[in-house]
């Protein structure tokens, strides 16, 4: 079946460094992917959509410029935090589909972003 | 707009019990319809999915069935296991375009043995 990596899982840094997520679709190709953040014990919050080849498309209240998303390839989206401070820490988790209707999105396994 | 609305949590249950986890769904045209699961510390798995009305997904022992009359997706299980334990979570997506999902809040099930 389709196959999502998610690369590091577990990410630990100062305050003030940029860290990149990798998202992976292992098997497929993506066109579009999905980048969620989860706080302890709540639902998903979608962050933004990202889109091969073009801009990502951000949801409300998420800042374009803090969680900067690249789509370079059918096959690989990566989500950078710029400048992560406490606040930011929390688990992210990308997802995403095979281009076809009614077919479901394949998630990672997130990573959880720890930042002192 | 489009939103999904489950039973809280937590659901504690003996081992070999009855589950149901309700879900309730409002949204535009035909959604699909699925049901994820999160295992402590780990990203969601896809459980099971129906894509039109009537449908019944099914896996694991777990079912769940699109009511279009009802606009519900419950999650059922004849006897659940210790290994059941998780979050699960309801969710939908309409068909076409970037298909965003619209997930509920999820609901914790413990299985005790």
């Amino acid at each position: 079946g389709a196959v999502v990596s998610q690369h590091p899982s577990w990410v630990i840094c100062k305050s003030g460094t940029s860290v990149k997520i990798e998202c992976r679709s292992l098997d497929f190709q993506a066109t579009t992917m999905f980048w969620y953040r989860q706080f302890p014990k709540q639902s998903l919050m979608l962050m933004a959509t990202s889109n091969e080849g073009s801009k990502a498309t951000y949801e409300q209240g998420v800042e374009k410029d803090k969680f900067l998303i690249n789509h370079a390839s059918l096959t690989l989206s990566t989500l950078t935090v710029t400048s992560a401070h406490p606040e930011d820490s929390s688990f992210y988790i990308c997802s995403a589909r095979l281009d076809r209707d009614g077919q479901p999105q394949h998630f990672g396994d997130g990573t959880r972003l720890s930042i002192l | 707009g489009n939103s999904v609305t489950q039973m809280e949590g937590p659901v504690t249950l003996s081992e070999e019990a009855f589950l149901t986890i309700n879900c309730t769904y409002t949204a535009t045209g035909y959604p699909s319809l699925f049901w994820y699961v999160q295992y402590p510390g780990e990203g969601l798995q896809l459980l099971l999915k129906a894509t039109k009305a009537d449908d019944k997904g099914s896996n694991k022992g777990f079912e769940a069935t699109y009511r279009k009359e009802t606009t519900s997706f419950h999650l059922e299980k004849g006897s659940v296991q210790v290994s059941d334990s998780a979050v699960y979570f309801c969710a939908l997506a309409n068909s076409g375009g970037y298909q965003k999902v619209t997930f509920g809040t999820g609901t914790k099930l413990q299985v005790i043995p």
